[in-house]
């Protein structure tokens, strides 16, 4: 079974524009999860997406936002690109409804200049 | 969300044992205690998860005492490889939890010849 994969593995950006970050799950699962990590934050929540409803969601501003399709593939988008938005961006997908372990892919590394 | 205190970091040799304390006071009823493993550039792996007693796979083992006020991670005759940062985490693993992992700022353990 393939992993987890998220695309663009690296990403470089400037102030005030946008970026989409796009996440493949593992085949059949269904929750797709998304963690921002930077080296001063660590790693940190930022929402959850099950059968395209979002179910949990962190504290982050309304400029990250993500959305989930019908074959759980999962897009999160950042607005307005801070410079502290820079940071590597997971994705982690799990089976089903319960707080299960979680796979994570690889990561996105966005850079904002 | 049980807030959880582990060492910063840890040094050791080949093929020693190496044991990672983790504390979490607070640890609620429903709570079970996962670790994950990441290494540079990657995402967090799941390496093993436990609600009481000692769990035991492939990879480590987990002790947990009857309090369940600590657990300890211990990872055997380690390899240069097993070089990382392990996270110590505790919630809810019920339908109600979603997948909303709150990471610490983990252990960084150096494996060293």
């Amino acid at each position: 079974k393939a992993g987890v994969t998220q695309t663009p593995r690296y990403l470089i950006k400037t102030r005030g524009q946008q970026v989409t970050l796009s996440c493949s799950p593992i085949s059949g699962h269904r929750s797709v999860s998304w963690y921002q990590q930077t080296p001063g934050q660590g790693l940190q929540f930022l929402f959850e997406y099950f059968s395209e409803t979002q179910r949990n969601k962190g504290n982050f501003p309304g400029r990250f936002s993500g959305r989930q399709f019908s074959n759980s593939r999962s897009e999160m988008n950042v607005s307005t690109l801070e410079l502290g938005d820079s940071a590597l961006y997971l994705c982690a997908s799990s089976p089903g409804q319960e707080g299960e372990k979680l796979f994570f892919g690889s990561g996105t590394q966005l850079s904002v200049l | 969300l049980a807030k959880t205190t582990q060492p910063i970091s840890m040094d050791s040799y080949e093929g020693q044992e190496v044991n990672i304390t983790c504390s979490h006071n607070n640890i609620a009823t429903n709570d079970y205690i996962t670790w994950y493993q990441q290494f540079p550039s990657q995402g967090p792996r799941f390496i093993i998860q436990g609600y009481k007693t000692k769990v035991t796979n492939e990879v480590a083992s987990l002790f947990i005492p009857a309090d369940r006020k600590s657990s300890t991670l211990s990872l055997p005759r380690v390899s240069l490889s097993d070089t990382a940062v392990y996270y110590c985490l505790v919630g809810d693993k019920g339908p109600a939890a979603g997948n909303k992992l709150t990471f610490g700022g983990g252990t960084r353990v150096l494996v060293k010849p």
